[in-house]
Formats: C-alpha cells, sequence, structure tokens
C-alpha cells in the first residue's frame, strides 16, 4: 500500500494564486522529497526536508514538515502556467543512511490557467 | 548535475517476447539502482533494488522471474521483461543513488513499454 497520501488529488488555480498541496504517510522517516511530473515525463526533484527539519524554502517552493502528525505540505508561490504538472511526495525510511528506497503518494494534478 | 538515462526511451513488443530497458549513470557512479513502475495516472511503485555486483531485492508482489535485474556496473542496470503480457505495459522509471556524503538520488526519464 502506498505510505503517502496526498491531497487534493486535483488541483485547478488561475496564474499567480499560491497552490498548496499536502502529503500524509505513516511510518518513520528520515526524509521526505517532493517531485514534479509533467504528463509522460519523468520526474523532477523539486526539494528533500529532512526529519529533523521543520521548513524549507528553494525559490517559489516552501515545505513544511510536521513530523507528529506525519504530515507535509507544498507551497507553490506565484504559480505559472508552467507549474502545471503532478506533484508527488516520497518518504524515504528511518533507520538507515540511503535516501533511495522511496515511497510514494498518489500524487496531486495541478491545472494552471493562464 | 547528475544525469541518469534510459533506453529505450519508449518501447512496442509483441505478447510473448521480451524486452530490455537500460538505466545508465552517466556523470557518477551508481552502486544502488532502483526501478519503479507507474500506471497511467498512478503514482509510482517501487519494484526492486538494484544493487551492483548482488542480486536485486524485489518487493513484495513483484516477480523476479518475469523483470530479471542485472547491475553489473556501477554506472548500468537493466530491467528485462521476460515473456511479455499486454497487463506489462506501463512506464517504467529507474533512479540512481550516488556515491558520497548526500547519496541524493536522480531519475531518469522513463521508458514507456506496450505489449500488444
Amino acid at each position: 500500500s502506498q505510505q503517502g497520501e496526498e491531497d487534493p488529488q486535483a488541483l485547478s488555480i488561475q496564474e499567480g494564486e499560491n497552490a498548496t498541496m499536502n502529503c500524509s504517510y505513516k511510518t518513520s522517516i528520515n526524509n521526505l522529497q517532493w517531485y514534479r511530473q509533467n504528463s509522460g515525463r519523468g520526474l523532477v526533484h523539486l526539494i528533500l526536508i529532512r526529519s529533523n527539519e521543520r521548513e524549507k524554502h528553494s525559490g517559489r517552493l516552501r515545505v513544511t514538515l510536521d513530523t507528529s502528525k506525519k504530515s507535509s505540505s507544498l507551497l507553490i508561490t506565484a504559480s505559472r502556467a508552467a507549474d502545471t504538472a503532478s506533484y508527488f511526495c516520497a518518504t524515504g525510511p528511518a533507520g538507515g543512511t540511503s535516501y533511495g528506497k522511496l515511497t510514494f503518494g498518489q500524487g496531486t494534478i495541478l491545472t494552471v490557467h493562464p | 548535475g547528475a544525469v541518469v538515462s534510459q533506453h529505450p526511451s519508449w518501447v512496442i513488443c509483441k505478447s510473448g517476447t521480451s524486452v530490455k530497458i537500460e538505466c545508465r549513470s552517466l556523470d557518477f557512479q551508481a552502486t544502488t539502482m532502483f526501478w519503479y513502475r507507474q500506471f497511467p495516472k498512478q503514482s509510482l511503485m517501487l519494484m526492486a533494488t538494484s544493487n551492483e555486483g548482488s542480486k536485486a531485492t524485489y518487493e513484495q508482489g513483484v516477480e523476479k522471474d518475469k523483470f530479471l535485474i542485472n547491475h553489473a556496473s556501477l554506472t548500468l542496470s537493466t530491467l528485462t521483461v521476460t515473456s511479455a503480457h499486454p497487463e506489462d505495459s506501463s512506464f517504467y522509471i529507474c533512479s540512481a543513488e550516488g556515491i558520497g556524503g548526500g547519496r541524493e538520488q536522480y531519475f531518469g526519464p522513463g521508458t514507456r513499454l506496450t505489449v500488444t
């Protein structure tokens, strides 16, 4: 079963608005990562937040992590039509140094209308 | 930055045939590579962990005799789908974990497999 569950499943907004996506997970993690995937393409790594971090910024992206609630959120500010894509959270397991064995959430399909 | 390539990017094969997909780390060495499968409009599901020089570790429910994985060098892992069936049609994505302190994971662009 999927570790991560994301909501909303789909989000439709106008250009310039902010987009917030949420991710919940069930087990202990070493880190949580967010990826973007354009239709039929590979994954683009957006940001990684470690379990001992609470918030991280990268450009127009802001990620928060609440390990007590086992949840994370991705905020994209001032969205652009080019941000239209599917967004996935992925968790790396606790108890090891490898980031590799990721468990992906179901994803949020973001559509930004120009 | 680290680049992972996959070949082919798409392939169509007939039911019953075998298909090999390559995953290469182009500018770094990867002791560990991962293979994922993604069905349309679904998330990525980890199939197996490929370790250079040793047998792959398969996730529960993944048939190791059907999905053969070979990781013969630090820059190449291959996934062979044997006796492919239409239900094997999917998007297969590999990722490679770099050697070094960060051990970041880098994803390939994916291979679209269609079995007719």
